[in-house]
């Protein structure tokens, strides 16, 4: 059984400072993760997807994938109050498009 | 910017009564989804749907569930018989053969 862990906050950050969102998965052979955020009462919304070790940057987000440690993080830079938010990781659970979701880590960023 | 669409957005059912959410999905997309997030839980998936039958299913897809595209539009999920345990937020997703899934609103459904 595949499972995604993440702490599930709430993690408070300062305007303007990194937030860094943590993610660690129990399937070794798991090779696609994705970042989803998720506003209250809305749809998850897909920030960033990370297949391969190392870093991949967009904008003022960063994923970090290290596979050997099975962990993934996502890191944004200058943080907003609209960043506030459900922060959730996500692998496939089998097929394309069957996604095991973790909890979501819920992010608060205060002005 | 297309986008998928759900209705109803919120529904109020008793227990034991049958209830069909529906999704538009975009255009051109060719592989479906259902999830669902129970009120502060996981975002768990259901089934996935591609050239009209289920291509994988979850343990909670059990026979109470059902899909189907009846028109070639819209794409439906079917609860034969709600349970309490049912009321949870259900989202649609699409996508091509790639691996963004896109997300409609959500439909909320509340079983008394």
């Amino acid at each position: 059984q595949k499972e995604v862990e993440q702490n599930s906050g709430p993690l408070s950050v300062p305007e303007g400072a990194i937030a860094s969102l943590n993610c660690t998965y129990s399937d070794r052979g798991s090779q696609s993760f994705f970042w989803y955020r998720q506003y209250s009462g809305k749809s998850p919304e897909l920030i960033m997807s990370i297949y391969s070790n190392g870093d991949k940057e967009d904008g003022r987000f960063t994923a970090q994938l290290n596979k050997a440690s099975q962990y993934v993080s996502l890191l944004i830079r200058d943080s907003q109050p609209s960043d506030s938010a459900t922060y959730l990781c996500a692998l496939y659970g089998g097929s394309q498009g069957n996604l095991i979701f973790g909890k979501g880590t819920k992010l608060s960023v205060k002005p | 910017e297309p986008e998928v669409t759900q209705t109803p957005s919120h529904q109020v059912t008793q227990m034991g009564q049958e209830v069909i959410l529906r999704c538009v999905p975009i255009s051109n997309h060719l592989y479906f989804y259902w999830y669902r997030q129970i009120l502060g839980q996981k975002v768990e998936f259901l089934v996935s749907f591609y050239n009209n039958e289920i291509s994988e299913k979850s343990e909670i897809f059990d026979d109470q569930f059902s899909v189907e595209r009846p028109d070639g539009s819209n794409f439906t999920l079917k609860i034969r018989s709600t349970k309490l345990e049912d009321s949870a937020m259900y989202f649609c997703a699409t996508n091509t053969n790639t691996g963004e899934l896109f997300f409609g609103e959500g439909s909320r459904l509340t079983v008394l």
